[in-house]
Protein backbone atom coordinates (compact mmCIF):
# COMPACT_ATOMS: atom_id res chain seq x y z
CA UNK A 1 0.00 0.00 0.00
CA UNK A 2 1.18 3.23 -1.04
CA UNK A 3 1.75 5.91 2.01
CA UNK A 4 3.00 9.23 1.77
CA UNK A 5 3.56 11.18 4.89
CA UNK A 6 4.29 14.62 5.61
CA UNK A 7 5.77 16.03 8.06
CA UNK A 8 7.31 19.51 9.55
CA UNK A 9 4.78 22.58 9.01
CA UNK A 10 3.63 24.54 11.75
CA UNK A 11 3.64 27.94 12.98
CA UNK A 12 6.51 30.37 11.94
CA UNK A 13 7.31 34.00 11.56
CA UNK A 14 7.51 35.93 8.30
CA UNK A 15 10.96 35.78 6.72
CA UNK A 16 11.53 32.43 9.11
CA UNK A 17 12.36 29.08 7.44
CA UNK A 18 10.66 25.31 7.74
CA UNK A 19 11.79 22.17 6.26
CA UNK A 20 8.64 19.61 5.54
CA UNK A 21 9.46 16.41 4.50
CA UNK A 22 7.40 13.03 2.76
CA UNK A 23 8.60 10.02 4.20
CA UNK A 24 6.88 6.91 1.84
CA UNK A 25 6.41 3.70 1.55
CA UNK A 26 4.52 1.21 -0.45
CA UNK A 27 6.19 1.65 -3.99
CA UNK A 28 10.16 1.83 -5.16
CA UNK A 29 10.72 5.62 -4.15
CA UNK A 30 13.60 6.44 -7.05
CA UNK A 31 10.95 5.13 -9.89
CA UNK A 32 8.86 8.03 -9.36
CA UNK A 33 8.71 11.88 -9.67
CA UNK A 34 7.47 13.76 -6.79
CA UNK A 35 5.96 16.81 -6.28
CA UNK A 36 4.21 19.54 -3.59
CA UNK A 37 1.04 20.73 -3.62
CA UNK A 38 -0.18 23.45 -1.61
CA UNK A 39 -3.89 25.04 -0.80
CA UNK A 40 -4.72 27.84 1.41
CA UNK A 41 -7.71 26.92 3.41
CA UNK A 42 -11.15 27.13 1.79
CA UNK A 43 -9.21 28.18 -1.64
CA UNK A 44 -8.06 25.94 -4.63
CA UNK A 45 -4.73 24.02 -5.22
CA UNK A 46 -1.57 25.22 -6.04
CA UNK A 47 1.49 23.61 -7.49
CA UNK A 48 4.21 24.37 -6.19
CA UNK A 49 7.25 22.04 -6.95
CA UNK A 50 8.59 19.00 -8.38
CA UNK A 51 11.53 16.49 -8.55
CA UNK A 52 12.51 13.80 -11.17
CA UNK A 53 12.93 10.19 -9.37
CA UNK A 54 16.92 10.28 -9.67
CA UNK A 55 16.97 13.65 -8.42
CA UNK A 56 18.38 15.50 -11.19
CA UNK A 57 15.05 17.47 -12.64
CA UNK A 58 13.67 20.03 -10.29
CA UNK A 59 10.88 22.83 -11.15
CA UNK A 60 9.36 25.20 -9.13
CA UNK A 61 6.50 28.13 -9.43
CA UNK A 62 7.30 31.38 -9.49
CA UNK A 63 5.40 32.30 -5.83
CA UNK A 64 8.43 30.12 -4.95
CA UNK A 65 11.54 30.30 -7.30
CA UNK A 66 14.82 30.87 -5.02
CA UNK A 67 12.89 31.09 -1.84
CA UNK A 68 12.10 27.00 -1.48
CA UNK A 69 14.24 23.80 -2.33
CA UNK A 70 13.00 20.27 -3.72
CA UNK A 71 15.23 17.57 -2.76
CA UNK A 72 14.91 13.72 -2.01
CA UNK A 73 16.90 11.16 -0.29
CA UNK A 74 16.18 7.64 -2.38
CA UNK A 75 17.76 6.23 0.55
CA UNK A 76 15.77 7.13 2.89
CA UNK A 77 12.38 7.45 0.81
CA UNK A 78 12.10 10.96 1.80
CA UNK A 79 11.49 14.20 0.32
CA UNK A 80 12.20 17.26 1.35
CA UNK A 81 10.81 20.82 0.70
CA UNK A 82 12.97 23.50 2.37
CA UNK A 83 11.38 26.81 2.64
CA UNK A 84 13.19 30.11 3.26
CA UNK A 85 12.19 34.10 3.62
CA UNK A 86 8.36 32.37 4.18
CA UNK A 87 5.64 35.25 3.89
CA UNK A 88 2.13 35.22 4.60
CA UNK A 89 0.65 34.21 1.45
CA UNK A 90 2.84 31.00 2.06
CA UNK A 91 0.36 29.81 4.92
CA UNK A 92 -1.43 26.64 3.26
CA UNK A 93 -1.45 23.08 3.41
CA UNK A 94 1.14 21.44 2.29
CA UNK A 95 0.78 18.31 0.31
CA UNK A 96 3.36 15.94 -1.17
CA UNK A 97 2.11 13.85 -4.39
CA UNK A 98 4.05 11.29 -6.14
CA UNK A 99 4.00 10.94 -9.65
CA UNK A 100 3.16 7.81 -11.91
CA UNK A 101 6.28 7.88 -13.91
CA UNK A 102 9.53 8.84 -12.90
CA UNK A 103 10.01 11.98 -15.57
CA UNK A 104 8.61 15.24 -15.14
CA UNK A 105 6.95 15.74 -18.37
CA UNK A 106 3.35 14.51 -18.77
CA UNK A 107 3.20 13.06 -14.94
CA UNK A 108 0.41 12.61 -13.18
CA UNK A 109 -0.13 12.89 -8.56
CA UNK A 110 -1.25 9.24 -7.96
CA UNK A 111 -1.40 9.46 -4.41
CA UNK A 112 -1.22 12.05 -1.82
CA UNK A 113 -0.35 12.89 1.64
CA UNK A 114 -2.70 14.09 4.24
CA UNK A 115 -1.30 17.25 4.59
CA UNK A 116 0.63 19.51 6.65
CA UNK A 117 -0.14 22.88 7.31
CA UNK A 118 2.09 25.86 7.52
CA UNK A 119 0.76 29.24 9.25
CA UNK A 120 3.33 32.40 8.53
CA UNK A 121 2.45 34.58 11.27
CA UNK A 122 4.01 36.79 13.17
CA UNK B 1 2.85 30.26 -18.15
CA UNK B 2 -0.40 27.79 -18.93
CA UNK B 3 -3.77 29.06 -17.38
CA UNK B 4 -6.11 26.56 -16.84
CA UNK B 5 -9.78 27.92 -16.94
CA UNK B 6 -12.92 25.27 -15.44
CA UNK B 7 -16.56 26.30 -15.94
CA UNK B 8 -18.37 26.63 -14.04
CA UNK B 9 -16.95 27.42 -11.01
CA UNK B 10 -19.82 26.00 -9.17
CA UNK B 11 -22.82 23.76 -9.68
CA UNK B 12 -26.18 22.21 -8.22
CA UNK B 13 -27.26 18.98 -9.63
CA UNK B 14 -29.57 16.25 -8.67
CA UNK B 15 -28.29 12.37 -7.99
CA UNK B 16 -29.14 10.80 -11.41
CA UNK B 17 -28.13 13.35 -13.27
CA UNK B 18 -25.66 13.72 -15.65
CA UNK B 19 -22.91 16.36 -15.29
CA UNK B 20 -20.19 18.37 -17.89
CA UNK B 21 -17.28 20.04 -16.20
CA UNK B 22 -14.79 21.66 -18.91
CA UNK B 23 -11.30 22.96 -18.70
CA UNK B 24 -9.76 25.35 -21.10
CA UNK B 25 -6.18 25.44 -21.24
CA UNK B 26 -4.66 28.88 -22.54
CA UNK B 27 -2.44 27.00 -24.64
CA UNK B 28 -1.69 23.63 -26.64
CA UNK B 29 -1.23 20.19 -24.00
CA UNK B 30 -1.44 17.77 -26.29
CA UNK B 31 -3.15 15.32 -24.00
CA UNK B 32 -1.37 15.56 -20.37
CA UNK B 33 -4.60 16.32 -18.31
CA UNK B 34 -5.41 15.16 -15.19
CA UNK B 35 -8.63 15.53 -13.30
CA UNK B 36 -8.91 15.60 -9.61
CA UNK B 37 -11.50 15.31 -6.82
CA UNK B 38 -11.36 16.48 -3.25
CA UNK B 39 -13.54 16.47 -0.40
CA UNK B 40 -13.99 18.74 2.17
CA UNK B 41 -10.49 18.12 4.64
CA UNK B 42 -9.13 15.47 2.62
CA UNK B 43 -6.68 15.28 0.10
CA UNK B 44 -7.18 15.57 -3.94
CA UNK B 45 -7.67 12.03 -5.14
CA UNK B 46 -6.89 11.49 -9.05
CA UNK B 47 -10.15 10.33 -11.31
CA UNK B 48 -9.06 10.63 -14.81
CA UNK B 49 -5.58 11.11 -16.73
CA UNK B 50 -4.36 11.69 -20.89
CA UNK B 51 -6.99 12.99 -20.23
CA UNK B 52 -9.72 9.60 -21.10
CA UNK B 53 -7.79 7.38 -19.03
CA UNK B 54 -10.07 6.07 -15.39
CA UNK B 55 -7.45 5.86 -12.39
CA UNK B 56 -7.96 2.68 -11.09
CA UNK B 57 -10.63 2.00 -8.59
CA UNK B 58 -12.76 4.90 -10.15
CA UNK B 59 -16.38 4.16 -11.29
CA UNK B 60 -16.94 3.57 -14.51
CA UNK B 61 -19.43 6.64 -14.22
CA UNK B 62 -16.60 9.16 -14.85
CA UNK B 63 -14.88 9.96 -17.82
CA UNK B 64 -12.76 12.40 -19.51
CA UNK B 65 -12.13 13.39 -23.21
CA UNK B 66 -10.29 16.21 -25.24
CA UNK B 67 -6.91 17.23 -26.56
CA UNK B 68 -4.71 20.36 -26.91
CA UNK B 69 -7.08 23.46 -25.31
CA UNK B 70 -10.58 21.65 -24.65
CA UNK B 71 -11.01 18.97 -22.69
CA UNK B 72 -14.25 17.15 -20.21
CA UNK B 73 -14.92 15.33 -17.29
CA UNK B 74 -18.64 14.05 -17.09
CA UNK B 75 -20.16 11.78 -14.49
CA UNK B 76 -22.93 10.18 -16.49
CA UNK B 77 -25.34 9.43 -13.44
CA UNK B 78 -24.65 11.42 -10.40
CA UNK B 79 -24.24 9.58 -6.89
CA UNK B 80 -24.30 11.64 -3.27
CA UNK B 81 -20.77 10.80 -2.68
CA UNK B 82 -19.62 12.68 -6.03
CA UNK B 83 -20.42 16.00 -4.32
CA UNK B 84 -17.18 17.46 -4.03
CA UNK B 85 -14.79 19.68 -5.66
CA UNK B 86 -13.32 18.91 -9.05
CA UNK B 87 -9.64 20.59 -10.23
CA UNK B 88 -7.96 20.49 -13.83
CA UNK B 89 -4.16 20.21 -13.79
CA UNK B 90 -2.05 20.56 -16.79
CA UNK B 91 1.77 17.64 -16.67
CA UNK B 92 2.49 19.59 -20.16
CA UNK B 93 5.21 21.87 -19.22
CA UNK B 94 5.92 23.31 -16.10
CA UNK B 95 4.79 25.25 -13.40
CA UNK B 96 2.18 22.00 -13.45
CA UNK B 97 -0.75 24.11 -12.89
CA UNK B 98 -4.25 23.57 -11.74
CA UNK B 99 -7.63 24.87 -13.00
CA UNK B 100 -9.34 26.94 -10.19
CA UNK B 101 -12.04 24.14 -9.21
CA UNK B 102 -15.88 23.70 -9.39
CA UNK B 103 -17.88 22.62 -7.03
CA UNK B 104 -20.39 20.73 -6.97
CA UNK B 105 -23.25 20.57 -4.70
CA UNK B 106 -26.43 19.16 -4.06
CA UNK B 107 -29.88 20.93 -5.71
Amino acid sequence: EVQLLESGGGLVQPGGSLRLSCAASGFTFSDYAMSWVRQTPGKGLEWVSVISGGGGSTYYADSVKGRFTISRDNSKNTLYLQMKSLRADDTAVYYCAKGHRVVVAGTNLDYWGQGTLVTVSS
Amino acid sequence: DIQMTQSPSSLSASVGDRVTITCRASQTINIYLNWYQQKPGKAPKLLIYAPSSLQSGVPSRFSGSGSETDFTLTISSLQREDFATYYCQQSYTTPHTFGQGTKLEIK
